[in-house]
């Protein structure tokens, strides 16, 4: 079975800082990859996703992330985060194209605080 | 488009009770999905369905848990009889398609406690 491990549980920077939060996963086939932001007391909304082309694909509100296949990785990155980052980011896997069905597999979150 | 509408947004209840979660998709998507979340096991699928059908329920914990979606529009989490440990917040998700490339829309979510 597919799984996603997110390494950093918990991760705490000032504002400016550059961030980059590391998601490999399991899946050795095609893969299609996304990265959720979970806002405090929110539901989960969409940041950004790769299927193919580009590997480095840019979301909302400065995100980007970069598929590097060698590495079984999809890291997310912001050069400058802000204190309205704070949140959970979630990075989810499902296997493509031929995927039946459209079943997520979730990593364990990264919560991320940003200090004023 | 008001997005996933799940009900109640919080619900307390006692062990042993019944609890129903209620979810509306978005309209016109065509897959619906439950997750559970919670500090130990993070979020987990638990059942998704496919125009109404129930395609893979291997999540669901066991069999106090069901799970229907009698049309479209409406799909239901229940748990009978409730104990304190599915204690947890419970999403529900849509989307169109059956492409995997295609995003998953999250409702608010339900804030379940189980005392």
């Amino acid at each position: 079975a597919q799984s996603v491990s997110q390494h950093n549980h918990h991760v705490i920077l000032s504002e400016a800082a550059s961030l980059e939060l590391g998601c490999n996963y399991s899946y050795g086939g095609t893969v299609n990859l996304f990265w959720y932001v979970q806002y405090p007391g929110q539901h989960l909304q969409l940041l950004l996703k790769y299927f193919s082309g580009d590997p480095l694909v840019k979301g909302i509100k400065g995100f980007e992330a970069e598929f590097i296949k060698s590495k079984f990785s999809f890291n997310l990155r912001k050069p400058s985060v802000q204190w309205s980052d704070t949140a959970e980011y979630f990075c989810a896997v499902n296997p493509g194209p031929n995927n039946a069905g459209n079943m997520l597999t979730f990593g364990g979150g990264t919560r991320l605080m940003v200090k004023p | 488009d008001a997005g996933v509408i799940q009900s109640p947004r919080h619900e307390v209840t006692e062990m042993g009770q019944e609890v129903t979660l209620r979810c509306k998709p978005i309209s016109g998507h065509d897959y619906l999905f439950w997750y559970r979340q919670t500090m130990m096991r993070g979020l987990e699928l638990l059942i998704y369905f496919n125009n109404n059908v129930p395609i893979d329920d291997s999540g669901m914990p066991e069999d106090r848990f069901s799970a229907k979606m009698p049309n479209a529009s409406f799909s239901t989490l229940k748990i009978q009889p409730s104990e304190p440990r599915d204690s947890a917040v419970y999403f529900c998700a849509s989307s169109f398609g059956a492409g995997s490339t295609e995003t998953q829309y999250f409702g608010p979510g339900t804030r379940l406690l189980v005392l």
